[in-house]
């Protein structure tokens, strides 16, 4: 069965430092894989999805993420945060023949410091 | 821009009365999914549909039921709300149930049962 973890709960960075968010992932072929952030009192958006070709990609906001299938992760990057990025992220999973349904992790809430 | 909009985004309820949820999405979007989201437990789906008139039970179908009558419409039915239904309620919708394809969220519904 797929499943997806986030190991973080929460996360607290400085405003100009790097993040780096991290989701391993539970499936048996190449799956396709996807981040989204949810800001306070808001829906998920899209920040970025692999599905196949160049593992490393980019997304809106500046962030990018890394595929790497021998560590079954899929970590979530940004060299610079800022005071805007404070949200919750979430990385999910999907599957072929799921007709589209995705596996969420529970999430990891950011906190970013002035 | 996909548009994915909610009846509300807030709802104060009576155990055992009978609650609706409606979303409604503009882009002819073939999918469509409700999920709920509890702190710590991320986004569970109850059901999805890809087709009108046609269901899928999700991971945590229990207490719900929905109807799909229009391509745009999907809405979320409690019959009996419990207090354990309290909950954000999260909409969806995809163009099509390919695993790659990504999915557009509305803003939520808070449901409080009382």
């Amino acid at each position: 069965a797929q499943s997806v973890t986030q190991p973080d709960i929460h996360i607290t960075v400085s405003e100009g430092a790097s993040l780096e968010l991290r989701c391993n992932y539970s499936y048996g072929a190449t799956p396709y894989l996807f981040w989204y952030v949810q800001s306070p009192g808001q829906g998920l958006q899209l920040l970025l999805k692999y599905f196949s070709g160049d593992t490393l990609v980019q997304g809106i906001k500046g962030f990018e993420a890394e595929f790497k299938r021998s560590q079954s992760s899929f970590n979530l990057r940004k060299p610079s945060v800022h005071w805007s990025d404070a949200a919750e992220y979430f990385c999910a999973v999907g599957a072929r023949g799921s007709q589209g349904n995705l596996i969420f992790g529970k999430g990891t809430k950011l906190s970013v410091k002035p | 821009d996909v548009k994915v909009t909610q009846s509300s985004r807030y709802l104060v309820k009576r155990t055992g009365e009978k609650v609706f949820l409606e979303c409604v999405q503009d882009m002819d979007h073939e999918n469509m999914f409700w999920y709920r989201q509890d702190p710590g437990l991320g986004l569970r789906l109850i059901y999805f549909s890809y087709d009108v008139k046609m269901k899928e039970k999700g991971d945590i179908p229990e207490g719900y039921s929905v109807s799909r009558e229009k391509k745009e419409r999907f809405s979320l039915i409690l019959e009996s709300a419990s207090t354990n239904q309290t909950s954000m309620y999260l909409c969806a919708s995809s163009l099509t149930g390919r695993a790659a394809e990504t999915q557009y969220f509305g803003p939520g519904t808070r449901l409080l049962v009382l």
